[in-house]
């Protein structure tokens, strides 16, 4: 969905790295929202924001932090990657009560 | 958190039907969503239901809901190879002021020339 933009698509860094994942819309959409997915578990919510300066945590946020810099942008850090978040990183948006829409992903792998 | 099971694979042979299973736990889930994902590409909204319907229709898919059984259903009629892809059910519940989605694991449909 091209109005759902992530940068890098991928990435391959090493252990104890800061990396930072963005994710930028044209959508509108007030609400946005980041998952992993990783083989055969489907996607887990890592944070989401309804909001600029609303942040919420979700099943899996230990080890990563974001940052809700406007409405249309909303970026994941990896304080200190560690080779168990080799993983592919989706970022979504939605409006209220509204399906949510996925950009294209990032890949990133940690080596 | 909440439960949405697929099995994982699913092969038919181009021109056949194909129907993509899944079950889930929460019943007061509001809308149920088939999301279709290609090779190095993130998730397309395929279609949704709400949880009062018990079916859809849209072209080539069908969806059947059985609230009863919390069963989920997607029919692709004369699949094609560009179907091939891994398909996510995925359920919205609310949960306090917002509405969770939960994930299948995905089932791969491989289309068979």
């Amino acid at each position: 969905d091209a109005d759902v933009t992530q940068t890098p698509r991928n990435r391959i860094t090493k252990t104890g790295k800061r990396i930072m994942l963005e994710c930028s819309q044209t959508k509108g959409h007030d609400r946005m929202y980041w998952y992993r997915q990783d083989p055969g578990l489907g996607l887990r919510l890592i944070y989401y924001s309804f909001d600029v300066k609303d942040i919420n945590k979700g099943e899996i946020s230990d080890g990563y932090s974001v940052s809700r810099q406007a409405q249309a942008k909303f970026s994941l850090s990896l304080e200190s990657a560690i080779p168990n978040q080799t993983a592919l990183y989706f970022c979504a948006t939605s409006a209220h009560d509204q399906p949510q829409h996925f950009g294209d992903g990032t890949r990133l792998s940690i080596l | 958190g909440e439960d949405v099971e697929q099995s994982l694979f699913l092969s038919v042979r181009e021109g056949d039907s194909s129907v993509i299973n899944c079950t889930y736990t929460d019943s007061s889930s509001t809308y149920l969503y088939w999301y279709k994902q290609e090779p190095g590409a993130g998730l397309q909204l395929l279609t949704y239901i709400f949880s009062n319907m018990d079916m859809k229709q849209d072209q080539r898919l069908t969806v059947l809901l059985n609230k009863k059984d919390k069963h989920l259903s997607l029919r692709i009629a004369d699949t094609q190879t560009g179907d091939s892809a891994i398909y996510f059910c995925a359920e919205e519940s609310p949960m306090d002021n917002f509405n969770k989605f939960y994930f299948g694991s995905g089932t791969k449909l491989n289309v068979k020339p």
